[in-house]
């Protein structure tokens, strides 16, 4: 079946230092990969998303490359912010049964 | 601009007293999904509707039950909600079909809390 591991938080990071979240997938076929963002309170936000190898999402400052050969889509940014402070989700979807499959979250504390 | 909505944001509901949640769309998608996510989980896919076809998750709780009247509604009716049920509740949309892969886009989610 599919799965998703993403790395155990809390991350807690001073404001402009680098951000890796680590995320490694085993799935069926060819998947799709996301990350979604979640604020306190609120529901998830799409944060970037890559359908193919090699493709790399982009948004708000985030990267994340499909790397097929590593079963990879660390999610990156070069300088936090104090609002980037979230729940980040992994996550990848195969078009069976049209689930989503999450990893377990990794949060995020960004400090001035 | 095109979004998901849900209604109440937050709801106050009494054990076993029946509790429904509401969502709405404007994208025009055909799919649209319920998930629970507790505190410091993943959301947990409840069910979804493709078009008007219902699908069930195999773990899902008798207690939950969904209604799709027409493309851009979806209702989440827990009949008896217990002290377990208390959680966010969020709803997605996607638009599938011709074996083409979607992304979800979620709403902002409904609290549900049980006294």
């Amino acid at each position: 079946g599919n799965s998703v591991t993403q790395m155990e938080g809390p991350v807690t990071l001073s404001e402009e230092a680098f951000l890796t979240i680590n995320c490694t997938y085993t799935a069926t076929g060819y998947p799709s990969l996301f990350w979604y963002v979640q604020y306190p309170g609120e529901g998830l936000q799409l944060l970037l998303k890559a359908t193919k190898a090699d493709d790399k999402g982009s948004n708000k400052g985030f990267e994340a490359t499909y790397r097929k050969e590593t079963t990879s889509f660390h999610l990156e940014k070069g300088s936090v912010q104090v609002s980037d402070s979230a729940v980040y989700f992994c996550a990848l979807y195969t078009g069976t049964a049209s689930k989503l499959t999450f990893g377990t979250g990794t949060r995020l504390q960004v400090t001035l | 601009d095109a979004m998901v909505i849900q209604n109440p944001r937050y709801q106050v509901t009494q054990f076993g007293k029946p509790v429904t949640l509401s969502c709405s769309q404007t994208l025009n998608h055909n799919v649209m999904y319920w998930y629970q996510q507790k505190s410091s989980q993943a959301p947990k896919l409840l069910f979804h509707y493709y078009d008007k076809d219902f699908n069930n998750e195999a773990d899902t709780p008798d207690n939950f039950q969904s209604r799709r009247p027409n493309t851009s509604f979806c209702f989440l009716d827990i009949r008896s909600p217990g002290l377990g049920d208390a959680a966010m509740y969020l709803c997605a949309t996607s638009r599938e079909g011709q074996g083409r892969r979607e992304t979800q886009y979620f709403g902002p989610g409904t609290r549900l809390l049980v006294l």
